[in-house]
């Protein structure tokens, strides 16, 4: 079965460095999201990206982040400047289409910044 | 936005025990699902329930729509059970299709 991919598993920072964190989306799905989780604390969202260019952010995601898909396989999330308030656990999801699908979450990822 | 809560917050269960989780959200939804959240972080999908019924072995979940909530059922609990149950909604018209989760279930089942 299809999957959403992440990588890395598991990062460390330095306060201040950038960070690029990586998915593979499953294959035919057009529509990406960001997801972040602050340690004992509920999942919120960050960013959704459709047709190369992002349809909706949160509050959150301010200048310090970006999102890319550097080609037809690749979704990136992008931290200018760490800050010791980023250390979550990162969700990428996708789905197929716009509608009321299913969102499929990938294994996360897990910023730590020191 | 949407609203959504989750009860109860922590459940303790007795390996083989039952139980019943609930979701409650403040407006209309198109999308509904369920996540389990295991000891390494990952979020497990669970179920795509808009509306209806679904089962999948010893889970299965109701979402009324009309009356704005879900149930998870869990029937015969065993440890690997443990973990933190997520519902997260996609509210009708909702911005960007993003979806908003609640606070979380948090499950332990004793051996």
């Amino acid at each position: 079965e299809p999957e959403v991919t992440q990588t890395p598993s598991h990062q460390v920072t330095q306060m201040g460095q950038e960070v690029i964190l990586r998915c593979v989306p499953i294959s035919n799905h057009l529509y990406f999201y960001w997801y972040r989780q602050i340690l004992g604390q509920k999942v919120e969202f960050l960013v959704s990206f459709y047709n190369n260019e992002i349809s909706e952010k949160s509050e959150i995601f301010d200048d310090q982040f970006s999102v890319e898909r550097p080609d037809g396989s690749n979704f990136t999330l992008k931290i200018r400047s760490t800050k010791l308030e980023d250390s979550a656990m990162y969700f990428c999801a996708s789905r197929v289409g716009g509608g009321p699908y299913e969102q499929y979450f990938g294994p996360g990822t897990r910023l730590t910044v020191t | 936005g949407i609203q959504v809560e989750q009860s109860p917050p922590d459940l303790i269960l007795q390996e083989g025990a039952n139980s019943t989780l609930r979701c409650n959200f403040s407006d209309s939804v198109n999308n509904l699902q369920w996540f389990h959240q295991n000891p390494w972080g990952q979020l497990i999908n669970l179920f795509y329930i808009p509306s209806g019924t679904k089962q999948n072995g010893r889970l299965s979940a109701t979402t009324v729509a009309t009356e704005r909530y879900s149930l998870l059922y869990i029937s015969s609990s065993q440890t690997t059970d443990s973990g933190v149950y997520f519902c997260a909604v996609e509210r009708v018209l909702a911005a960007g299709n993003k979806l908003t989760f609640g606070g979380g279930t948090r499950v332990l089942v004793k051996p």
